[in-house]
C-alpha cells in the first residue's frame, strides 16, 4: 500500500514564524501535491511537482513556496505565517509526470493553527 | 476553464436508505477522467473510482455503484442500503488530457451523514 506520511497532525505557530510543513512517499511517484482544506471551499490546490525541484503553482500559491530536493520528499513553507493561514493542510502523490490520470494518495492531513 | 459541481453541500438519511450523490461536469477536453473520493472522519482521503471519457459503462463495487453519463456531462455515485460507516465526505474530481496543475479540478465536496 502506498503510504503518504505528514510529519505533523497538528500544529500551533505564531503569526510571523516560518513554518515548514513535511511531506514522504514511499511508492516512487512522480507527483506530488500540496492542498488546504477549508470549510465550504473544498480542496484548493497550492503547489504540484511533478519531479524533483520540479513545481508549478496550484490555485492559491500566494504566501507559500515549496521544495523538492528528493523524490519521496515534498515540503510545503510558509514564509511568514498568518492568521488567514490556518487550515488543514493535505498532501497526496500519485505516478505519472505532469499527467494526472493517475489516483492521488493522500496523507492524514495537518491541521495548522496560526495565532 | 474546466469546471466540477457538487450541488449537495450536505445529506442526512437514515442507515439502510440508499442515497445518490450528484457531480456535474464542465471541460471542453474530449479525454478526460472522472475520480470520486472518500474522505472519512479520521481526514484522509482515499481514491474510491477512476473513469475515463471513452467508457460510459456503469460500475458496480458491492453497495457503491457509478452512473456517468456523458450527455448530461454527470457523473454520480449511489450507495445502497447505507451504513453509519458511510459517513463521510465525499469528493468528485476531474482530469482533462492537459496535463498539469490546470488540469485537475475538485468539487467542493457533498457531507454525506447516515443515522442510525
Amino acid at each position: 500500500d502506498v503510504k503518504v506520511t505528514q510529519s505533523s497532525r497538528y500544529l500551533v505557530k505564531r503569526t510571523g514564524e516560518k513554518v515548514f510543513l513535511e511531506c514522504v512517499q514511499d511508492m516512487d511517484h512522480e507527483n506530488m501535491f500540496w492542498y488546504r482544506q477549508d470549510p465550504g471551499l473544498g480542496l484548493r490546490l497550492i503547489y504540484f511537482s511533478y519531479d524533483v525541484k520540479m513545481k508549478e503553482k496550484g490555485d492559491i500559491p500566494e504566501g507559500y513556496s515549496v521544495s523538492r530536493e528528493k523524490k519521496e520528499r515534498f515540503s510545503l513553507i510558509l514564509e511568514s505565517a498568518s492568521t488567514n493561514q490556518t487550515s488543514m493542510y493535505l498532501c497526496a502523490s500519485s505516478f505519472g509526470g505532469m499527467t494526472l490520470n493517475s489516483p492521488l494518495h493522500f496523507g492524514n492531513g495537518t491541521r495548522l493553527t496560526v495565532t | 476553464a474546466q469546471k466540477v459541481t457538487q450541488a449537495q453541500t450536505e445529506i442526512s438519511v437514515v442507515e439502510k436508505e440508499d442515497v445518490t450523490l450528484d457531480c456535474v461536469y464542465e471541460t471542453r477536453d474530449t479525454t478526460y477522467y472522472l475520480f470520486w473520493y472518500k474522505q472519512p472522519p479520521s481526514g484522509e482521503l482515499v481514491f474510491l473510482i477512476r473513469r475515463n471519457s471513452f467508457d460510459e459503462q456503469n460500475e458496480i463495487s458491492g453497495r457503491y455503484s457509478w452512473n456517468f453519463q456523458k450527455s448530461t456531462s454527470s457523473f454520480n455515485f449511489t450507495i445502497t442500503a447505507s451504513q453509519v460507516v458511510d459517513s463521510a465526505v465525499y469528493f468528485c474530481a476531474l482530469v482533462n488530457s492537459g496535463g498539469g496543475a490546470d488540469g485537475l479540478t475538485f468539487g467542493k465536496g457533498t457531507h454525506l451523514i447516515i443515522q442510525p
